[in-house]
Parts: structure tokens; sequence; C-alpha cells
């Protein structure tokens, strides 16, 4: 099986802008969460969706939004970016409704990089 | 919420010599403990993972020991080779992964 994919793999833009990064899950995962990785906090979880539903929501602002689409794709937009949003944006699927209890596969990643 | 404590941060050892990494939770309901390797560059990969009904956990060079009362769970690698140099990071979830700041393991030949 494929394995999850990220695009774009970089972005750069501006403070103010706004950024749309996607997600494909492994084929039959149903959940997809996100999480952001810096070198100050380390990987923090963003939200969680399964089946086209918000199931879980970490502390980020409302800045911070996502979506699922039906076939579990999955993206997250971030508005009005800040340069405290510089970081690695990841992804992971799993498999079941079990959320983080189940065995989470993760994305390359986004690098994006805020100026 | 959750809160996971991961130590030591930062770990150099001999090629084939045993590393310890220990994590220690908040959340007495967390029932799931995987472990992440993530390479320089690369997305995290799940080494290991154990759950709240299980003590101990082995495969092949990797071990991982829960204790439910103390509310700690370590890492155990043995015969260390350069290539299991990375960054490794334990999680706790009940839910959502909450996950530890990580250790940076460095195995010199």
């Amino acid at each position: 099986k494929a394995g999850v994919t990220q695009t774009p793999r970089y972005l750069i833009k501006t403070r103010g802008q706004q950024v749309t990064l996607s997600c494909s899950p492994i084929s039959g995962h149903r959940s997809v969460s996100w999480y952001q990785q810096t070198p100050g906090q380390g990987l923090q979880f963003l939200f969680e969706y399964f089946s086209e539903t918000q199931r879980n929501k970490g502390n980020f602002p409302g800045r911070f939004s996502g979506r699922q689409f039906s076939n579990s794709r999955s993206e997250m937009n971030v508005s009005t970016l800040e340069l405290g949003d510089s970081a690695l944006y990841l992804c992971a699927s799993s498999l079941s409704g079990t959320g983080g209890s189940d065995t989470q596969y993760f994305g390359p990643g986004t690098r994006l990089t805020v100026l | 919420g959750e809160n996971v404590e991961q130590h030591p941060s930062t770990l150099s050892v001999q090629e084939g010599d045993s590393a310890v990494i220990k994590c220690t939770y908040s959340d007495s309901a967390s029932n799931y403990f995987p472990w992440y390797k993530q390479e320089l560059g690369k997305r995290p990969q799940l080494i290991i993972d154990i759950r709240s009904n299980v003590g101990e956990k082995k495969d092949q060079r990797i071990a991982v020991t829960l204790n439910k009362t103390a509310k700690h769970f370590s890492l155990h690698i043995t015969e260390t080779q350069p290539e299991d140099s990375a960054v490794y990071f334990c999680a706790a979830s009940r839910g959502t992964l909450t996950f530890g700041k990580g250790t940076m393991l460095l195995v010199s030949p």
C-alpha cells in the first residue's frame, strides 16, 4: 500500500497570508490527524478528523482549521499567518475509529516558512 | 490534559551498548503508548507500542516497559548500532496522542 502523502512538501509564505495543506491517508484509513512540529515545542496535536467530522481538537487558535472529504483526504488551513507558524506540519492516518489509540502512520510533512 | 515528560533530551552511547529512554505521563486514563523514531529530515516511524493491559513488549533489540501505577514507560534498545542514531519520541494517548519532547540518540562506532 502507498503510504501517507502530503502536498506541497515545502511552502514559503509571508505574514498575513493564508495557506492550505493537503494530506492523503493510506487507502482504507478513515482517521487523519494533524500535528505541528517545531524545535521548541516538539510535536503538538492540532486536530483529528474521522468520517468527515472533527473528532478532537488541540489547543491552537481558530486560525488553524481543517476538513476531511468523503475519500478521507484532509486539508488544513492556516489564515493570517504569523512568523511563529513556521513549522513542519505532519499528518498521520489510522485505520479505525479509536482515535489516538490506533496505530498512526505519518506523512513526510509540509515545511512551512513564514517570512 | 495529558502531559508527557521525556528524559534524557540527548543520549550518546558507543556501538554495542544499551540505551534507555524514560517517559512519564500524567493522565491515568491513557491507555496507549507508542514510540516513534525520526531520522533527520524524515517522517516519524512507529518502532514499538504498548497498551495499558500489557507490562512489557519486545521486538528484537527493542523493548518497552510500562508501569501504570507509577505512570511511566521506558524504551530499551540493546546492542545499539550507528543506524539507531535518530530522535526518539514517546507518546501517551487516551484518544489523542501527546508526545514527549524527544531524545536525540547518538550511537558512535
